[in-house]
């Protein structure tokens, strides 16, 4: 089956530093590939997404870009902000029909002044 | 964008009492939705597909008796917690997708139960 392997946290970055979440993935055919984020106390929200191989998904200074030939989707952005400090979930949804979404296990980050 | 709304957000219940939780699209139509639940410093859980008009899959392990799920209309899924426990206590997420979308889910705010 499918399944989504992900650095486990704590994370602790200072502000401004540079951010990898790495992310790798188990899927046959081609998964729609996913970063959510969950700020303390709420539920989650989509950040970016890539449905196909070499697709980079963007957004609000985060970054990741679906590697078929590494499964890999790591999440990354240059300058973290106190403001970022959350859970990041890495998921997958498989292609064929509409799938079920399998998430990794989240990565807390947590970002001090 | 799509809203997935929750109700209610936090509840107390005591040890065998049943405790419904609403799952609502708000501004587009699920003809599926998906419930999840989060333990702590763990990764979301799937519990369930629910499908408008027919009866809900469950995941292996997920006792269909004790979570009981009814999807009566396009926008509103319900999950009831039969005769809960305290193991019971936990963060109850649901889920949905827009029918014509690529595979982005919407997720709702989450109910916290907690089973005293």
């Amino acid at each position: 089956g499918n399944s989504v392997t992900q650095m486990e946290g704590p994370v602790t970055l200072s502000e401004e530093a540079f951010l990898t979440i790495n992310c790798t993935y188990t899927a046959t055919g081609y998964p729609s590939l996913f970063w959510y984020v969950q700020y303390p106390g709420e539920g989650l929200q989509l950040l970016l997404k890539a449905t196909k191989a070499d697709d980079k998904g963007s957004n609000k200074g985060f970054e990741a870009t679906y590697r078929k030939e590494t499964t890999s989707f790591h999440l990354e952005k240059g300058s973290v902000q106190v403001s970022d400090s959350a859970v990041y979930f890495c998921a997958l949804r498989g292609s064929g029909g509409y799938q079920k979404v399998t998430f990794g296990i989240g990565t807390k980050l947590q970002v001090i002044p | 964008g799509a809203v997935v709304s929750q109700h209610p957000s936090r509840v107390i219940c005591k040890s065998g009492t049943s405790v419904k939780i609403e799952c609502r699209s708000l501004d587009f139509q699920a003809t599926t939705m998906f419930w999840y639940r989060q333990f702590p410093k763990k990764s979301l859980m799937l519990m369930a597909t629910s499908n408008e008009g027919s009866k809900a899959t469950y995941e292996q392990g997920v006792e269909k008796d004790k979570f009981l799920i009814n999807h009566a209309s396009l926008t509103l899924s319900t999950l009831t917690v039969t005769s809960a426990h305290p193991e019971d206590s936990s963060f109850y997420i649901c889920s949905a997708g827009r029918d014509s979308d690529t595979g982005e889910l919407f997720f709702g705010e989450g109910s916290r139960l907690t089973v005293l």
